[in-house]
C-alpha cells in the first residue's frame, strides 16, 4: 500500500485534457509545498516533470501543470497526444516519523 | 555528459547481502543529496534512503529497518548501497536518483536485484 493515493487509470481523447489526483495527508502533501511528478514509459527511467508543486523543469511541455489543495495534489496534461501514454507518479516530502519521501502508487494513462 | 551509472545488481538467496554502485558523472557531486529508489516488477516506484551531500546525515524508508546502509565518497563521485539480510520482496529494479527528498531530477537507469532460492 503506497503512501499517496493515486486512480489506477486514468483516459482520454486526443486533444482533451485530463487530471490525476494524488492524496496524501498533513504530513506529507498537506504540510510542504514540496510535491512531484514523474512520467514513465514502458521500460524506461522515469522523468521529473513538475517540482515543489507547480514547476516545470527546463525542456518539459507547458502542457504539464501541476496544483495542490489541502491534501490533495493534481497533474493536469492539456492537449493530451499519442506520447503522453505513460504512467505518472506523484511524490512529497513527508516527516510523517522521520524525514522522507513517498510516492503514489501510479496511475496509467491511456490515450483513446 | 550528466548521468548516473548503477551496477552490481544480481541473483542473491533470501538472507544473502548485495553491495549496489552508482557512478556519477557530468556534475558537480559533491553539490547535491542522493537517494536510491527502487520499483519491484510491475509495480510502484518506492523510495530506499537519501544521503546528504556531505554524507554525515542519512535518511531511509521503514521498510529497510536497519538492513541497508547508503554511503558516498565525493572524491570518487561514487554513491552505494549495502543490503544485509534481503528477502523475496526486495526484488526490484534499483535507480540511484539525484536530488533532496523534494524530487528527483536525474535517475540512472537501474540495476536488478533478485532475491530468490
Amino acid at each position: 500500500q503506497s503512501a499517496l493515493t493515486q486512480p489506477a487509470s486514468v483516459s482520454g481523447s486526443p486533444g482533451q485534457s485530463i487530471t490525476i489526483s494524488c492524496t496524501g495527508t498533513n504530513s506529507d502533501i498537506g504540510g510542504h509545498n514540496y510535491v512531484a511528478w514523474y512520467q514513465q514509459h514502458p521500460g524506461k527511467v522515469p522523468k521529473l516533470l513538475i517540482y515543489d508543486v507547480n514547476y516545470r523543469p527546463s525542456g518539459v511541455s507547458i502542457r504539464f501543470s501541476g496544483s495542490k489543495s489541502g491534501n490533495t495534489a493534481s497533474l493536469t496534461i492539456s492537449g493530451l497526444q499519442a506520447e503522453d501514454e505513460a504512467d505518472y507518479y506523484c511524490s512529497s516530502y513527508s516527516t510523517t516519523s522521520s524525514v522522507s519521501a513517498v510516492f503514489g502508487g501510479g496511475t496509467r494513462l491511456i490515450v483513446l | 555528459e550528466v548521468q548516473l551509472v548503477e551496477s552490481g545488481g544480481g541473483l542473491v538467496q533470501p538472507g544473502g547481502s548485495l553491495r549496489l554502485s552508482c557512478a556519477a558523472s557530468g556534475f558537480t557531486f559533491s553539490d547535491y543529496e542522493m537517494n536510491w529508489v527502487r520499483q519491484a516488477p510491475g509495480k510502484g516506484l518506492e523510495w530506499v534512503a537519501c544521503v546528504r551531500n556531505s554524507g554525515t546525515s542519512k535518511y531511509y524508508a521503514g521498510f529497510v529497518k536497519g538492513r541497508f546502509t547508503i554511503s558516498r565518497d565525493n572524491a570518487k563521485n561514487s554513491l552505494d548501497l549495502q543490503m544485509n539480510i534481503l528477502r523475496a520482496e526486495d526484488t526490484a529494479i534499483y535507480y540511484c536518483a539525484r536530488g533532496d527528498l523534494r524530487y528527483f531530477d536525474l535517475w540512472g537507469r537501474g540495476t536488478l536485484v533478485a532475491v530468490s532460492s
